[in-house]
Formats: structure tokens, C-alpha cells, sequence
């Protein structure tokens, strides 16, 4: 059973535009949300991460938003830039970084 | 560069066979875990251990098997191996059992 659904599958957006990925979870013990970066042939990369007691987290260009009644959240990444270019796994776990459950994933391309 | 060391970067092999993918977490980091990404079933976890000791389970097969040293190094066994085993392995690695997972780079086997 696939505890944490994501998507768009794919995204393709214009450089400085701001890409939206949304991920909705079912097991309402997670407690711990971060994301992922993973670049072709490379292991996938801590980029931010958020718990329950905030509805948003912010660093650098990077935004998550979180809707604990919807058990939703989303990452935005804003002023885009081609080197975004990767696939961007959402995840969840129970108390920290402890057997994370990840989201299929989502292949952002950012065009000039 | 995660800190998180895994050997081999590649592995190509029969079926049949047993191989051994070895991982070296980040300096000071307790917990190792262990997960499968491959097209079909994405990122799962495996196992986990922390200061040696298994912590949790996921999918892992009972072909499957892992330990962790006392030099905190860890390897993942994998033992009469099926086409359906090609995938990339990593390994992360946290301070402790609850916190942040930095991931390795990766080991692609691929069963023949």
C-alpha cells in the first residue's frame, strides 16, 4: 500500500518560473517530512525538511508547505533555474529520519 | 559530497550469485540504513542499524541480509540473485536513530 502519493509525475516550467510539487500521506503517525534532490546517477540529496507543528519551513529558494488537517504537503521552488533540473522525491517517517516511506517521485525540468 | 561511502559504484553479475555491498557513513553518524531503487517499486527501505544493533525492517527479502561493524562500517549481503535485483542500492547514514539521512551515492547491480 503506497502510504505517500506525488505529483506530477513531471514538470517542465521556464526559468525563474515556480515549479510546484504536491504529496498527500495516509498515516497520520509521520511526524517527519523532508525532500529529496536526486541528480542522474547520483544518491538522492537532503534538501529540506519540515514537522507537523509548522504549516511552512523556508530555506533559500526552497518553500515547503504543510496542511496537517489535508495531510498534505508541498515544495515550491522559486526564480527556477536549469541547474534545478533533477527528480525531487517527497518522503515521511515516523519520529526523524528513522525508515523513511518516499513518494514515486518527480522529474522537474526547468527550460531557458 | 554526503560524506557517505559506497563500494562498488557498479556490479554486474549472474544469476544465482551473492554479492556484498559495503557502506561507510559519515564520520560520527550511528545509524546506517539501507534502500532499493528500482523503476517498478522506487525508493523502499530495507534495514536499519544503529551502533550495531538492527532497528527496523522494510522490505527487505530473506536473500537479503545486512550487518553493521564495530567500526560502524555496514554491508549488505545479497545472496542467490534474481534478474529482479538489478537496481541501486544506497546507503544512508544519521547521527542518530531519529534524525537526518545523508545518502551515498550508490551501488547499481545488475544480475545477468
Amino acid at each position: 500500500q503506497q502510504q505517500v502519493k506525488q505529483s506530477p509525475q513531471s514538470l517542465i516550467v521556464q526559468k525563474g518560473g515556480i515549479p510546484i510539487i504536491n504529496c498527500a500521506y495516509e498515516n497520520t503517525a509521520f511526524d517527519y517530512f523532508p525532500w529529496y534532490q536526486q541528480f542522474p546517477g547520483k544518491g538522492p540529496a537532503l534538501l529540506i525538511a519540515i514537522r507537523p507543528d509548522v504549516s511552512e519551513k523556508k530555506e533559500g529558494r526552497f518553500t515547503i508547505s504543510f496542511n496537517k488537517s489535508a495531510k498534505q504537503f508541498s515544495l515550491h521552488i522559486m526564480d527556477s533555474q536549469p541547474g534545478d533540473s533533477a527528480t525531487y522525491f517527497c518522503a515521511a517517517s515516523m519520529r526523524g529520519g528513522n525508515k523513511l516511506t518516499f513518494g514515486t517521485g518527480t522529474q522537474l525540468k526547468v527550460e531557458l | 559530497d554526503s560524506g557517505v561511502t559506497q563500494t562498488p559504484k557498479h556490479l554486474i553479475t549472474a544469476t544465482g550469485q551473492r554479492v556484498t555491498l559495503r557502506c561507510s557513513p559519515r564520520s560520527g553518524d550511528l545509524s546506517v540504513y539501507w534502500y532499493q531503487q528500482s523503476l517498478d517499486q522506487g525508493l523502499q527501505f530495507l534495514i536499519q542499524y544503529y551502533n550495531g544493533e538492527e532497528r527496523a525492517k522494510g522490505n527487505i527479502l530473506e536473500r537479503f541480509s545486512a550487518q553493521q561493524f564495530p567500526d560502524l562500517h555496514s554491508e549488505l549481503n545479497l545472496s542467490s540473485l534474481e534478474l529482479g535485483d538489478s537496481a541501486l542500492y544506497f546507503c544512508a547514514s544519521s547521527v542518530g536513530r531519529h534524525t537526518e539521512a545523508f545518502f551515498g551515492q550508490g551501488t547499481r547491480l545488475t544480475v545477468v
